[in-house]
């Protein structure tokens, strides 16, 4: 069972633009929600995460959107780089007493001069 | 810092060879995982533990063995190596749990012939 669906699998975005990935979640217990990021060759890393008491978080370029109601959140990569091209997976987890993340399927982005 | 250090990097078995996937961490942390990444599937859990002396069992445990007899080792062992096992293998680690973030391994690639 696919608790965490993320799209686009790939994607290709220019120099300076907006990257956006979008991934739904059905357990309506999930309380937390990470991004990690995964270079070729590297183990994933934490890049920024949400709790559902807030709509947006944003960290340097990176903005996570979060719509309860819909079950939804959103990763945006402003001004991105091709530093950004690399993996990028959601995930969500219940905070306490669930000590395990279920992640969605994956984005490879790829940013393009 | 070494972080979370996984050997080998690489291994090929043949079909009902056995092997056990190496995992150290030297940050003290009582979580630690396995996950498996398949192409476009994302990453499923394997194993899990929260402290020493106690494991469970994640998404995706058929065909694996885990054992956590100290806090900085969480070894994989795979008995009876399928073609089904063919994939990256990563070991994370957290300090307590999902909020702290994951630490991963840089993976060890596996290919059973």
């Amino acid at each position: 069972q696919q608790q965490v669906k993320q799209s686009p699998q790939s994607l290709i975005v220019q120099k300076g633009g907006i990257s956006i990935i979008n991934c739904a979640y059905e357990n309506t217990a999930f309380d937390y929600f990470p991004w990690y990021q995964q270079f070729p060759g590297k183990g994933p890393a934490l890049l920024i995460a949400i709790r559902p008491d807030v709509s947006e978080k944003k960290e340097g370029r990176f903005t996570i959107s979060f719509n309860k109601s819909a079950k939804q959140f959103s990763l945006h990569i402003m001004d991105s780089q091709p530093g950004d091209s690399a993996t990028y997976f959601c995930a969500a987890s219940i905070s306490f007493g669930n000590e395990k993340l279920t992640f969605g399927t994956g984005t490879r982005l790829t940013i393009i001069p | 810092n070494a972080g979370v250090t996984q050997t080998p990097k690489f291994r090929i078995l043949k079909i009902g060879q056995s092997m056990t996937l190496q995992c150290t961490q030297d940050m003290n942390h009582n979580y630690m995982y396995w996950y498996r990444q398949d192409p476009g599937m994302g990453l499923k859990l394997i194993y899990y533990s929260v402290g020493a002396g106690i494991t469970d069992k994640g998404e995706v445990p058929n065909g694996y063995n885990v054992s956590r007899s100290t806090t900085e080792d969480f070894p994989l062992r795979l008995e009876l190596a399928a073609p089904s096992q063919t994939s990256v293998y990563f070991c994370a680690s957290s300090y307590g749990g999902v909020n702290y973030g994951y630490t991963f391994g840089s993976g060890t690639r596996l290919t059973v012939v």
